[in-house]
């Protein structure tokens, strides 16, 4: 089965200051992937997806993520961090199911 | 969360008591998944359906049960609540046959004490 790892559990940025959170996958075959945030006390919203064609993928406010095959990874980034980007951030992928990893919570100094 | 509905949004149970939590989506789609959150270990799958009739274990299965007699509806049962079980519950569907993105429910709180 696929699964997805996420090795930094907490990362505390500057306002301002760029963001990259890190995601590894396990798959067969292509993956599609997925970025989700997730707010206190709130659902989960998508932030962006992989499927195929271009590896550099946008996605909404301000987000994006680089699909790397040789590396397994598919990393997001933000080139300048706004204090309300504080949240949980998500990878997933998808199969007929979707794992998701552990999760990378963000804090963001003033 | 358009479209995904759960109920209840919190319930405390006893311990070996059962109960169900309901999930409904009006979107017609085939794929819902169950999951669970708790604190650092992000979600973990528990059963998935891909249509009316077919349900698979996941991750985390064990203490749990869930039917699929109709599009709409994906319940979960816990048959013997144990305190391992308090948790986030999150039900979701799959956005069409080829995107995989998943629409979230607003979440059940379940504390078993």
């Amino acid at each position: 089965a696929q699964s997805v790892t996420q090795p930094d559990i907490h990362i505390t940025v500057s306002e301002g200051a760029s963001l990259e959170l890190r995601c590894n996958y396990s798959y067969g075959a292509t993956p599609y992937l997925f970025w989700y945030v997730q707010s206190p006390g709130q659902g989960l919203q998508l932030l962006l997806k992989y499927f195929s064609g271009d590896t550099l993928v946008q996605g909404i406010k301000g987000f994006e993520a680089e699909f790397k095959r040789s590396q397994s990874s598919f990393n997001l980034r933000k080139p300048s961090v706004h204090w309300s980007d504080a949240a949980e951030y998500f990878c997933a992928v998808v199969d007929n199911d979707m794992r998701f990893g552990a999760g990378t919570r963000l804090t963001v100094k003033p | 969360n358009a479209g995904v509905t759960q109920t209840p949004k919190f319930r405390i149970l006893k311990i070996g008591q059962s109960m169900t939590l309901q999930c409904t989506q009006d979107m017609n789609h085939n794929y819902m998944y169950w999951y669970r959150q708790d604190p650092g270990m992000g979600l973990k799958l528990i059963y998935y359906s891909v249509g009316a009739g077919i349900t698979d274990k996941g991750e985390v299965p064990n203490g749990y049960n869930v039917s699929r007699s109709t599009t709409e509806d994906f319940p979960l049962r816990l048959e013997l609540a144990a305190p391992s079980q308090t948790s986030v519950y999150f039900c979701a569907i799959r956005g069409g046959t080829n995107t995989g993105e998943l629409f979230f429910g607003e979440g059940s709180r379940l504390t078993v004490l």
